[in-house]
This record gives structure tokens, C-alpha cells and sequence, in this order.
């Protein structure tokens, strides 16, 4: 199976500050990455998908990046509503759905 | 509007089977998509149990296929879970999903399921 690796695991930020978030297949995935936020108490939501797609109603501060085994998440501009975790997805050889471990952004 | 929602046993002894449904509602089940099970449990992140595809045919984790059963009830438009012999490592909320080409775009807002003693 397609193991994929987050980091960091948590980061600390204030509002305003543009935030990246990493991660890494342990193969090739193509574009075949999905990027999901989760906050305390609900389910994840999906935010992009195919590696830089955004999901309808997903603000345009986010943007997702690469191709192959890196890829990365980026908020140019860090809202309170934006603190969450965050995980990655890879959909390259499906079923399994696997996850990283997630990234935690906290104030 | 696609809508999913769990409901499940809340509290389960040890040894007991874990049984959970999804109601669908929105969208027939037997029309596409794959519907499917993800736990999490208490601050860990997300372990995908199994998924079955809207013909029938079900995908499982191989690290929990021997107790995993996800089914379709085609005429209630829902779809359940049952994993047998719970210890307290199956403690965790449970999500319903769906799924296409490896993108969740739908959950459930979850159940939690306890095991203890």
C-alpha cells in the first residue's frame, strides 16, 4: 500500500500568516493527491483535489501543489476559521484510502 | 442534496459485534459511488475500514477483513458496517462516506462507538 507521510504534525501561526503544509507519497502518485480539513467535534471536508483543485466553495486563499511524491498545501492568508487540522489523501490506487497523519494548526 | 448519517450502538462490551448504518439520503445508493466506512479514533487520525461499490462488490482493509462486513440495503437507501469481536481499540467515531475515484466528497457527521467493560 501507498504510505503517505505529513509534516509538519503540528505548526503554530497567527492570522495573517501564510502557512505550507507538506506531504509525501512513498511512491508515484501522479496528481492523484486530495487535501481535507477537519475541525474538533466534526467530520473532514474536502478542500482540493487532483493535487490543485479546489472544491466549490472552498475560499481561494488555498492552494494546493506538486505532482509524483511531494506535495504541499499552502494558506496565503490564515483566518481564525482556518484553524483545523489538515490531512492529505492519495486516490492514485483506490481502495485502500489512505491518509497522512495530519497537521495541526494552531494559534 | 446529498446527506449521509450514522447511527450505531454508542456503547458495546468487549467480544460484541459493532453494528452501524448509514441512511442515504438524496441520492440512490444504486446509482454510482462507492459508499464507505473511515474510524478515528480519540486524537488519532483516519483508518479506512472498507468500502463497497453500488453493484455490490466490497473493498476491505486486509488489516481487519477477517471482522469487517459492509453490505447495501438497496431498499431502505443505506448501507452498514459490522465488526465483530470489539476490544477497546475499536473505540472511536465511525464515518460513513462517499466516495469516487478515491475523493470523499460526502460524510457522515460520525458515531461514536465505546468499548468497555
Amino acid at each position: 500500500d501507498i504510505q503517505m507521510t505529513q509534516s509538519p504534525s503540528s505548526l503554530s501561526a497567527f492570522v495573517g500568516d501564510r502557512v505550507t503544509i507538506t506531504c509525501r507519497a512513498s511512491q508515484g502518485i501522479s496528481f492523484y493527491l486530495n487535501w481535507y480539513q477537519q475541525k474538533p467535534g466534526k467530520a473532514p471536508k474536502l478542500l482540493i483535489y487532483a493535487a490543485s483543485t479546489l472544491q466549490d466553495g472552498v475560499p481561494s486563499r488555498f492552494t494546493g501543489s506538486g505532482a509524483g511524491t511531494d506535495f504541499s498545501l499552502t494558506i496565503s492568508s490564515l483566518q481564525p476559521e482556518d484553524f483545523a487540522t489538515y490531512y492529505c489523501q492519495q486516490s492514485y490506487n483506490t481502495p485502500p484510502l489512505t491518509f497522512g497523519g495530519g497537521t495541526k494548526v494552531e494559534i | 442534496q446529498v446527506q449521509l448519517q450514522e447511527s450505531g450502538p454508542g456503547l458495546l462490551r468487549p467480544s460484541e459485534t459493532l453494528s452501524a448504518t448509514c441512511v442515504v439520503s438524496g441520492y440512490s445508493i444504486t446509482s454510482g459511488y462507492y459508499w464507505g466506512w473511515i474510524r478515528q479514533s480519540p486524537g488519532k487520525g483516519l483508518e479506512w475500514l472498507g468500502s463497497i461499490y453500488y453493484d455490490g462488490n466490497d473493498f476491505l482493509n486486509p488489516s481487519l477483513k477477517s471482522r469487517v462486513t459492509i453490505s447495501l440495503e438497496t431498499s431502505k437507501n443505506q448501507f452498514s458496517l459490522d465488526l465483530s469481536s470489539v476490544t477497546a481499540a475499536d473505540t472511536a467515531v465511525y464515518y460513513c462516506l462517499r466516495h469516487q475515484a478515491g475523493v470523499i466528497d460526502y460524510w457522515g457527521p460520525g458515531t461514536l462507538v465505546t468499548v468497555s467493560s
